[in-house]
């Protein structure tokens, strides 16, 4: 069975500190990764892709992919209250399936 | 341009009655997927359509659950007999097809169909 893990919290993170969200995966043959932020209430939105070893930065959000260890990580710099929201990480693995994480649930504190 | 949409917004039903979901994807989009979402749950892959490939229906929970799409156009959810488990919100997500390089997979969420029950 393919998993993607993540710690489902809540991460408590004051304001203008910087969260960090991590998540694994099972499948070594995995070849795409994908964050998601889900408002309460709302559909999950794609916030940052990734595809190889290394960070990808998109303004405050970066993404780090390590396949050698099987993790992925999102972090979010400067932190807002507008960041709290459950993040979803997504693992696209060798037979082109989409595993879905269970998400970690991030509040930000004024 | 326009994004995934889906209708209706809110459907409340009696148990037993039938209910039809309907999905509009992104325009050339290929792929198109449904997901439930129960209520502080994760998501939960229920079907995949491809073009005019045979669906992958591996996520349906019962066949009471079914679904169509006409070529790479709409698609509509249909749960027969509906019951109070079957309550949940429930994510149509359109992507270009499967394949290795950027921006493909990369999935796009409709606003969902929040299914009651009672």
């Amino acid at each position: 069975q393919k998993e993607v893990e993540q710690n489902s919290g809540p991460l408590s993170v004051p304001e203008g500190a910087i969260a960090s969200l991590n998540c694994t995966y099972s499948d070594r043959g995995s070849q795409s990764f994908f964050w998601y932020r889900q408002y309460s209430g709302k559909s999950p939105e794609l916030i940052m892709s990734i595809y190889s070893n290394g960070d990808k930065e998109d303004g405050r959000f970066t993404a780090q992919l390590n396949k050698a260890s099987q993790y992925v990580s999102l972090l979010i710099r400067d932190s807002q209250p507008s960041d709290s929201a459950t993040y979803l990480c997504a693992v696209l693995d060798s037979n082109y399936q989409l595993i879905w994480g269970a998400g970690t649930k991030l509040i930000i504190k004024p | 341009g326009a994004g995934v949409s889906q209708s209706p917004s809110n459907k409340v039903t009696e148990k037993g009655k039938d209910v039809e979901l309907r999905c509009d994807p992104i325009s050339g989009h290929t792929a198109l997927y449904w997901y439930r979402q129960r209520l502080g749950q994760g998501l939960e892959f229920l079907i995949y359509f491809q073009g005019n490939s045979a669906p992958d229906k591996s996520g349906l929970p019962s066949d009471r659950f079914s679904a169509e799409r006409t070529g790479e156009s709409v698609s509509t959810l249909t749960i027969q007999r509906t019951q109070q488990e079957d309550s949940a919100v429930y994510l149509c997500a359109s992507s270009l097809p499967k394949a290795s390089g950027a921006s493909y997979n990369e999935q796009f969420f409709g606003p969902g169909t929040r299914l009651t029950v009672l």
